[in-house]
């Protein structure tokens, strides 16, 4: 079946820009986690989301992040006003409940702040 | 607080040989333990899991690891390597509860070559 997919795969953008990522998680699956991985601070946890409970945002590195889950399906990380230091790859991860299941993660999106 | 810490960012090992992957992890509670693999320009695909059952776990591609509490470790091995172990693995912790599910805490990686 299909795997957990992200767009775009690779997103360049000018500083002070807006920008979106988007992650389809596996058909049926409740829980979703957003990481990035960055050369400097390696895997980190931004954000989670559990069905309609409210999403654990404890990882969001400052306030110009923030994610949304629409229809508890698929999901949308925005990064308003990026900044260099946002460069990174974001992965997205989804698995089948809240406990200790195998998050299947997608291809990640690579984003390139000039 | 949690935190992982994986000893060696890369290692070289030669094909047919012995692959250690050390992981030593920090918990203030009983933790879940996991391995991941990640292939150049994929996401991360789980090798296997500690969850307080046999301190001794078999994954796939011929990978175990085994919990070691009084040392808080969770080394990853396999007997004999293969060229297609070329990749990096991070060793995780999660803390598990309601709040958080299952929110992952990774190693730096350490970063596998294979010598023909």
């Amino acid at each position: 079946g299909a795997g957990v997919s992200q767009s775009p795969s690779n997103k360049v953008t000018e500083k002070g820009k807006d920008v979106e990522l988007r992650c389809d998680p596996i058909s049926g699956h409740t829980a979703l986690y957003w990481y990035r991985q960055s050369l400097g601070q390696g895997l980190e946890f931004l954000i989670y989301f559990q069905g309609n409970s409210a999403p654990d945002k404890s990882g969001l590195p400052s306030d110009r992040f923030s994610a949304e889950r629409t229809g508890g399906s698929v999901s949308t990380l925005t990064i308003q006003r990026t900044q260099q230091e946002d460069s990174a790859v974001y992965l997205c991860a989804s698995s089948s409940g809240d406990g200790v299941y195998e998050q299947y993660f997608g291809p990640g999106t690579r984003l390139t702040v000039t | 607080a949690q935190s992982v810490t994986q000893l060696g960012s890369h290692v070289s090992v030669s094909e047919g040989a012995l692959v250690l992957l050390r992981c030593n992890y920090s918990s203030s509670v009983p933790p879940y333990l996991f391995w991941y693999v990640q292939y150049p320009n994929q996401g991360l695909q789980l090798l296997l899991k500690y969850t307080s059952a046999a301190t001794l776990v078999k994954g796939i591609n011929g990978f175990e690891a085994e919990f070691k509490k009084s040392e808080t470790s969770f080394h990853l091995t396999k007997p004999s390597a293969h060229m297609s172990d070329a990749a990096e693995y991070f060793c995780a912790v999660s803390a598990l509860n309601q709040a958080a599910g299952n929110k992952l805490t990774f190693g730096g990686g350490t970063r596998v070559l294979v010598k023909p």
